[in-house]
C-alpha cells in the first residue's frame, strides 16, 4: 500500500516568508509525528498527534512554528518568518496506535521536505 | 548533554566485515530501543526493536540492550556494499511515544 507522502519534496524561500510543509499519512493511522533533521543537531521530535487528544507540542522550538492535523488524516506545518536556521528536512511519520501499552507501533517515515531558507 | 549519544563516525569497512554500531543514553524511562537505516534523500526505516533489555537477531543483524549500563548495540555480519547508509539508533519511552534519536552514524563498505 501507499507509504507516508510529503510535499514539496524541497522548498526553497527567502528568510522572512512564511511555508507550509504537507504530510498525507497512511491511511488508517491515528498517531502523525513531525521530526526535524539538521546537520548539527541530527533527527528531533516536533510534535504529535494522536487521534482527537491535544497535540504534544513540547518539541517545537518557537512559536514560529504551528502545526494542524484536518479530519485526523492531512497534517500541516507551518512556518512563520522563516530563518536560516530552519533550513533542514522536515519529516514526517505515522502510525497505528495499540490499545495494550506495551504494542509496538513502528513509525513509518516519509521522504522528507528539504527546506533551504537563503 | 542529550539524552542518546551516538558516535557521529564517519565508519569505513571493508567488504565481509564485522561492523559494531552503539549508542548510550541516560533517561532510565525508556523501554523501546530500536535501530533506523536511512539511505541519502530517504526517510529512516526499521531496522530492528527490542523492547527492554537482550538480544534479537535478524540475518546478518543483531541488536543488544543492556539496560544496567544504559547502552545498546547494533552488530551486522558479513557486511556488504549495500549496507552502506546512515544508522539512526531511537528510543522512546511507550508504544506511542515519541522517538529520541541519536545523531546517526553513516557507514560505507567498500567493495
Amino acid at each position: 500500500g501507499a507509504g507516508v507522502s510529503q510535499s514539496p519534496s524541497n522548498k526553497v524561500t527567502e528568510k522572512g516568508k512564511d511555508v507550509e510543509l504537507r504530510c498525507d499519512p497512511i491511511s488508517g493511522h491515528t498517531a502523525l509525528y513531525w521530526y526535524r533533521q539538521s546537520l548539527g543537531q541530527g533527527l528531533e521530535f516536533l510534535i504529535y498527534f494522536q487521534g482527537n487528544s491535544a497535540p504534544d507540542k513540547s518539541g517545537l522550538p518557537s512559536d514560529r512554528f504551528s502545526a494542524e492535523r484536518t479530519g485526523g488524516s492531512v497534517s500541516t506545518l507551518t512556518i512563520q518568518r522563516t530563518q536560516q536556521e530552519d533550513s533542514a528536512v522536515y519529516l514526517c511519520a505515522s502510525s497505528l496506535v495499540g490499545a495494550r501499552n506495551r504494542l509496538f507501533n513502528e513509525q513509518f517515515f516519509g521522504p522528507g521536505t528539504r527546506l533551504t531558507v537563503l | 548533554q542529550k539524552e542518546v549519544e551516538q558516535d557521529p563516525g564517519p565508519l569505513s569497512v571493508p567488504e565481509g566485515a564485522i561492523v559494531s554500531l552503539n549508542c548510550t543514553y541516560s533517561n532510565s524511562a525508556f523501554q523501546y530501543f530500536m535501530w533506523y537505516r536511512q539511505y541519502s534523500r530517504k526517510g529512516p526505516e526499521l531496522l530492528m526493536y527490542t523492547y527492554s533489555s537482550g538480544n534479537k537477531e535478524d540475518g546478518r543483524f543483531t541488536a543488544q540492550v543492556d539496560k544496567s549500563s544504559k547502552y545498546i548495540s547494533l552488530f551486522i555480519r558479513d557486511s556488504q556494499p549495500s549496507d552502506s547508509a546512515t544508522y539512526l539508533c531511537a528510543m522512546k519511552i511507550g508504544a506511542n511515544s515519541k522517538l529520541t534519536f541519536g545523531k546517526g552514524i553513516t557507514l560505507s563498505v567498500r567493495p
